[in-house]
């Protein structure tokens, strides 16, 4: 069945480091990939998707490319902010759109 | 829009005690899903459906129970309450087909004692 991996951290970066949060897939046919954010105490908020092969999705700094030939949707921004801190969450959906599959999350805590 | 709202916010319940977890979207999604959000281990899909009248089941749905009377409404029971359930539940909804992404609601925070 489709899975995916993601570095569960928890990540702990000081501001203005580099982040990246690896994410890998495993699904059949030509999924769309997606990173949701999770601020303390709320629910999960779009943060960046792709459809397609070689798209890259960005939103507030984030960014990600989606790689078909490593299966692979890894989150980068270049320069974190304190309010960057928060749980990042990789999900694919399958071809047929019934399937909504999340990673377990990774937990990014950015230090003044 | 409101988008989904879920209600209540916060709820403690005694063992074997039912109630029912509200969720409703005014986006006119024809899918709806309800997660369970525990430490360490992500979210897990409880029920979802594919419109009014059509249910199914995900990853964990034993003691829930859902019904979709409505596309706006997508209630989520708990038959007997178990201090298991003890967790974060969301409400997502998304339109049908693989590009669309879920929005989610605010989430109910459930303790079972």
């Amino acid at each position: 069945g489709n899975s995916v991996t993601q570095m569960e951290g928890p990540v702990t970066l000081s501001e203005e480091a580099f982040l990246t949060i690896n994410c890998t897939y495993t699904a059949t046919g030509y999924p769309s990939l997606f990173w949701y954010v999770q601020y303390p105490g709320e629910g999960l908020q779009l943060l960046l998707k792709a459809t397609k092969a070689d798209d890259k999705g960005s939103n507030k700094g984030f960014e990600a490319t989606y790689r078909k030939e490593t299966t692979s949707f890894h989150l980068e921004k270049g320069s974190v902010q304190v309010s960057d801190s928060a749980v990042y969450f990789c999900a694919l959906s399958d071809n047929y759109g019934q399937n909504f599959v999340f990673g377990p999350g990774t937990r990014l805590s950015v230090l003044p | 829009n409101a988008g989904v709202t879920q209600t209540p916010k916060f709820q403690v319940l005694k063992t074997g005690q039912s109630m029912t977890l509200q969720c409703a979207q005014d986006m006119n999604h024809e899918y709806m899903s309800w997660y369970r959000q525990d430490p360490g281990m992500g979210l897990r899909l409880i029920h979802y459906s594919v419109g009014a009248g059509i249910t199914d089941q995900g990853e964990v749905p034993n003691g829930y129970n859902v019904s979709r009377s409505t596309t706006e409404d997508f209630p989520l029971r708990l038959l007997s309450a178990a201090p298991s359930q003890t967790s974060v539940y969301f409400c997502a909804s998304r339109s049908q087909g693989w590009a669309y992404e879920q929005y989610f609601g605010p989430g109910t925070r459930l303790t079972v004692t």
